[in-house]
C-alpha cells in the first residue's frame, strides 16, 4: 500500500521569504501523480500543484514549485516570497497513475504560519 | 470555488441516528470521491463512483453507504451514527479521461458532521 508522510507538524515563515514543506512517499509503482493541497481555515481543500512522475521537470505554479526527486521518493514544495494568505494547513498527496480511477492517499498535513 | 457543491455544510445530530450527506460533482465530471477528514485519522479515501457504478472502496464502514444517480450526484449515507463519525466529509470530482487534467480532484466545501 502507497504511504505518504510529512515529517513537519508545523513550520512557520516570515512574509515575503521562503519556505520548504517536506514530503516523502513509499510506491511499488512507477506511474503515479503527486499533489499539494492547501486547507486554510475555511477548510476548503484548494489544489496548489500536481507533478506527473515520468515527468522530470519540477512543476512550478507562480510562487509554488516543487522538489521532485523520484529515486528518494521525495516531493517538497517551496514556497517563495510568502504571503500571509498563504497560512494554512497543507498535505501532500498520492495519487497512482494508470488509470483514471485512482483514490488520493494523504499525508498528514504541516501547518504554515506566516509571520507579517 | 471549485464548482462542487456540497449540502447541508453542518450537520448536527444524535448518536444512532443516520443521515444523508449530498454532492454534486463539477458540470461534465463523472467521477466522484467521498473523503472523510478527523483529527485522529486525518484524510481518508471512503469510495468512490463513475458514471453511476461503484469503483473503489477505501476505509468504509458497513454502516455507511453511497451512490450515485443518473444526473451524476451522490449521496453518502450514514447510519447508526458513533460519537467518533463527527468528522469533515469531503466529495471530490475528477475530469473525464479526455481531459487534460483527468488526474486532478477538485473538492467542494465539505460538510461537518457532529455526532452528539
Amino acid at each position: 500500500a502507497q504511504t505518504v508522510t510529512q515529517s513537519q507538524p508545523e513550520m512557520s515563515v516570515q512574509e515575503a521569504e521562503t519556505v520548504t514543506l517536506s514530503c516523502t512517499y513509499d510506491t511499488s509503482e512507477s506511474d503515479y501523480y503527486l499533489f499539494w493541497y492547501k486547507q486554510p481555515p475555511s477548510r476548503q481543500m484548494i489544489l496548489v500543484i500536481r507533478q506527473e512522475a515520468y515527468k522530470q521537470q519540477n512543476a512550478t505554479e507562480n510562487r509554488f514549485s516543487v522538489n521532485f526527486q523520484k529515486a528518494a521518493k521525495s516531493f517538497s514544495l517551496k514556497i517563495s516570497d510568502s504571503q500571509l494568505g498563504d497560512a494554512a494547513m497543507y498535505f501532500c498527496a498520492y495519487r497512482p497513475g494508470g488509470t483514471s480511477y485512482g483514490k488520493l492517499t494523504f499525508g498528514q498535513g504541516t501547518i504554515l504560519t506566516v509571520h507579517p | 470555488d471549485s464548482g462542487v457543491t456540497q449540502t447541508p455544510k453542518h450537520l448536527i445530530t444524535a448518536t444512532g441516528q443516520r443521515v444523508t450527506l449530498r454532492c454534486s460533482p463539477r458540470s461534465g465530471d463523472l467521477s466522484v470521491y467521498w473523503y472523510q477528514q478527523s483529527l485522529d485519522q486525518g484524510l481518508q479515501f471512503l469510495i468512490q463512483y463513475y458514471n453511476g457504478e461503484e469503483r473503489a472502496k477505501g476505509n468504509i464502514l458497513e454502516r455507511f453507504s453511497a451512490q450515485q444517480f443518473p444526473d451524476l450526484h451522490s449521496e453518502l449515507n450514514l447510519s447508526s451514527l458513533e460519537l467518533g463519525d463527527s468528522a469533515l466529509y469531503f466529495c471530490a470530482s475528477s475530469p473525464t479521461s479526455s481531459s487534460r487534467n483527468v488526474n486532478e480532484q477538485y473538492f467542494g466545501p465539505g460538510t461537518r458532521l457532529t455526532v452528539t
